[in-house]
């Protein structure tokens, strides 16, 4: 069973689509994130969620939505996709906010041609 | 600006060598340091240093905080070649945020 998982694994889209990644944690924590990793595979924070509600919203375009429908679940839109979007997306879940040990997913390809 | 600056960004030794990967940071209220390993796709957690002086152990691999001068390394001794990944150095910070550095890509010849 995977702790912490994302689909899709890759996606490759049109400038100007609109896209989801979906995430899910069965390991019944608290706080979910999205991470940015770009081509040089640095890992930026874009949201947090405790317990579905937004708790860190770094300054991100507002055409990335996170959505938490529960404490399990944490999904990212993206709408109007640009060229500079293209990146892995890395949802990770810790058991509170405060818990230094993240758990990551395998993460998202997303590329936009 | 660069929070959390680690060195070197990539690095090249032969099996049965010992690294040295370094992370320095700067942040107002610091809470803890960490060291991930990220081979081909999730990120996987190694240490976690919060006191200065106090090494960290497992198998080869070991890591020490120093608080007064804002710096942290991480030694594998004897490497494998699977020990070539991306090793990511983080801090967080009082409001709880993770601050990963850019990396040191390792790579280990056989």
């Amino acid at each position: 069973d995977t702790a912490v998982s994302q689909t899709p694994k890759y996606l490759v889209t049109q400038m100007g689509n609109d896209k989801s990644i979906k995430c899910e944690q069965n390991l019944g924590h608290d706080t979910m994130y999205w991470y940015k990793q770009d081509s040089k595979k640095f890992l930026k924070i874009m949201f947090s969620y405790n317990n579905k509600e937004l708790i860190i919203n770094e300054t991100v375009p507002n055409r990335f939505s996170p959505k938490s429908p529960d404490k399990a679940h944490l999904n990212l839109h993206i709408n109007s996709l640009e060229l500079g979007d293209s990146a892995v997306y890395f949802c990770a879940s810790s058991q509170r906010t405060g818990s230094e040990k993240l758990f990551f997913g395998s993460g998202t390809q997303l590329s936009v041609l | 600006e660069d929070k959390v600056v680690q060195s070197p960004l990539s690095l090249v030794v032969h099996e049965g060598d010992t690294v040295t990967l370094n992370c320095s940071y700067e942040v107002t209220n610091f809470r803890s340091l960490l060291w991930y390993k990220q081979e081909k796709k999730a990120p996987t957690f190694l240490f976690m240093l919060t006191s200065s002086g106090i090494e960290k152990k497992s198998g080869r691999l070991s890591s020490i905080l120093d608080k007064k001068e804002l710096f942290s390394i991480l030694n594998i001794t004897a490497t494998q070649t699977g020990d070539s990944a991306v090793y990511l150095c983080a801090v967080r910070w009082l409001n709880d945020k993770i601050i990963f550095g850019k990396g040191t890509r390792l790579h280990i010849l056989p």
